[in-house]
């Protein structure tokens, strides 16, 4: 079955650094990928899409990454501020179904 | 614009009765969708529409639950009778389809804020 694996576990780092999320799928050929950012009480919001013959996106202070032999994105912001802290949500089109599956989601604390 | 418009942004209620939740997409978006988030299943699509008509209903978890969309400026999910485990967030997003007849991995979705149900 498809899916899409992203850490459950919160990932703390501290201001400054760089944090780098994960997003692991298996059993899709996914044209796109997509990133999101959802903070407490709110919908989530795109942040950065990548297609498949894209090995790297940047905007500002994010990079994407995105690897379709090992079925893995990895998103990195550098420079981290607290503001940062949210949770990130991956996105894939399932070619089985048509539909935008979004993973579970990594929280991201950024400590000052 | 104001964004995807979700009403009402909390809701509490007593199992049994019915619940309508109400969203205004983004104008000019032709494709809307309705998810449903909770701590242990995440984001999931409960339905989707392509310029007003229900493409795939399959996430729908239960005759309970039904959605509509009149026109393409408001959609509503409807749960009746409801039950404690339908307490969640849900949510409704849009985007443009530029009149494809299904949405491809580019589509980016714009999400309201949410409504809260807590079912007692």
């Amino acid at each position: 079955s498809q899916k899409i694996e992203q850490n459950s576990e919160a990932l703390n780092i501290q201001e400054g650094k760089t944090a780098t999320l994960t997003c692991n799928y298996t059993n899709y050929s996914p044209a796109y990928l997509q990133w999101y950012r959802q903070d407490p009480g709110r919908g989530p919001v795109f942040l950065l899409l990548i297609r498949e013959n894209e090995k790297e996106k940047r905007k500002e202070r994010l990079k994407v990454t995105f690897d379709t032999t090992l079925k893995q994105s990895l998103f990195h912001i550098t420079a981290s501020q607290p503001a940062d802290s949210a949770t990130y949500l991956c996105a894939l089109l399932s070619s089985n179904t048509g539909k935008l599956i979004f993973g579970q989601g990594t929280t991201l604390q950024v400590k000052p | 614009d104001a964004g995807v418009i979700q009403s009402p942004r909390h809701e509490v209620t007593e199992m049994g009765q019915e619940v309508t939740l109400r969203c205004k997409p983004i104008s000019g978006h032709n494709s809307l969708f309705w998810y449903r988030q909770t701590m242990m299943r995440g984001l999931e699509l409960l339905i989707y529409f392509n310029n007003n008509v229900p493409i795939d209903d399959s996430g729908m978890p239960e005759d309970r639950f039904s959605a509509k969309m009149p026109n393409a400026s408001f959609s509503t999910l409807k749960i009746q009778p409801s039950e404690p485990r339908d307490s969640a967030v849900y949510f409704c997003a849009s985007t443009d389809n530029e009149d494809r007849a299904e949405v491809s991995g580019a589509n980016v979705l714009t999400f309201g804020a949410g409504s809260r149900l807590t079912v007692l």
